[in-house]
């Protein structure tokens, strides 16, 4: 069974500090999907990581693969208070279909 | 486009009452999805529609049934509810055959309150 385990959990950060989440799961995969939610809304896609050594990036994040290592990271440069909501990961392993979330990371950058 | 839409928004009814949540998207995907949220934790897969037929049920009770009508229409028929069954129901699509592969893009998500 896939496991996808996401740290930390809870992020509480001041503006223009740099951040990293990460995010590790248990089996093979080579498509690693970032989403945000804000509070009572929908998620939203960030990143498709598609291969070991993808590196994306958007305005502040940033997200990267290392398929052997199983791990992905999104970092946050210099952050500002509308990134606040929560960052899910999500993996699609090599021989299945389903995509599994990690339980995510609840982000709050404060003045 | 990459907008899937969601009805209705808000859902309040009784554990006796029967109720439909809907979802469509127009963007020519061929695999949809239904999740549910509950507060502060990941979405969970309830079902997957392939090209309009049931591809994965994740041993969701009976009281959840769900149909696809054509390849843009997704709808969640929902009788004897329980209160735990309260949460956030997001409906999904995706390009590819099995959906697994391709991006999921998510609708707005329907706020389901049993009493």
């Amino acid at each position: 069974e896939l496991k996808v385990e996401q740290n930390p959990l809870f992020l509480s950060m001041q503006e223009g500090k740099n951040y990293t989440i990460y995010c590790n799961y248990s089996t093979t995969s080579d498509r690693l999907y970032w989403y945000r939610q804000d509070p009572g809304k929908s998620l939203e896609s960030l990143f498709v990581l598609l291969s070991n050594g993808a590196v994306k990036q958007e305005g502040r994040l940033m997200a990267s693969l290392d398929t052997k290592a199983r791990l992905s990271t999104l970092h946050i440069t210099a952050a500002v208070h509308d990134l606040s909501a929560t960052y899910f990961c999500a993996v699609v392993e090599t021989s299945g279909s389903r995509l599994t979330f990690g339980e995510g990371t609840q982000l709050t950058v404060n003045p | 486009d990459t907008e899937v839409t969601q009805t209705p928004k808000h859902l309040v009814m009784g554990m006796t009452n029967k109720k439909s949540l809907k979802c469509e998207q127009h963007m020519g995907h061929r695999a949809m999805y239904w999740y549910k949220q509950k507060a502060k934790k990941p979405p969970e897969l309830m079902f997957v529609y392939s090209y309009e037929k049931l591809s994965i049920n994740e041993s969701v009770p009976s009281r959840f049934s769900p149909e696809c009508p054509n390849s843009s229409l997704l709808n969640l028929h929902l009788h004897a509810l329980q209160p735990e069954d309260s949460a956030l129901y997001l409906c999904a699509s995706s390009q590819g055959p099995t959906g697994g592969w391709e991006t999921q893009y998510f609708g707005p998500g329907t706020r389901l309150l049993v009493l």
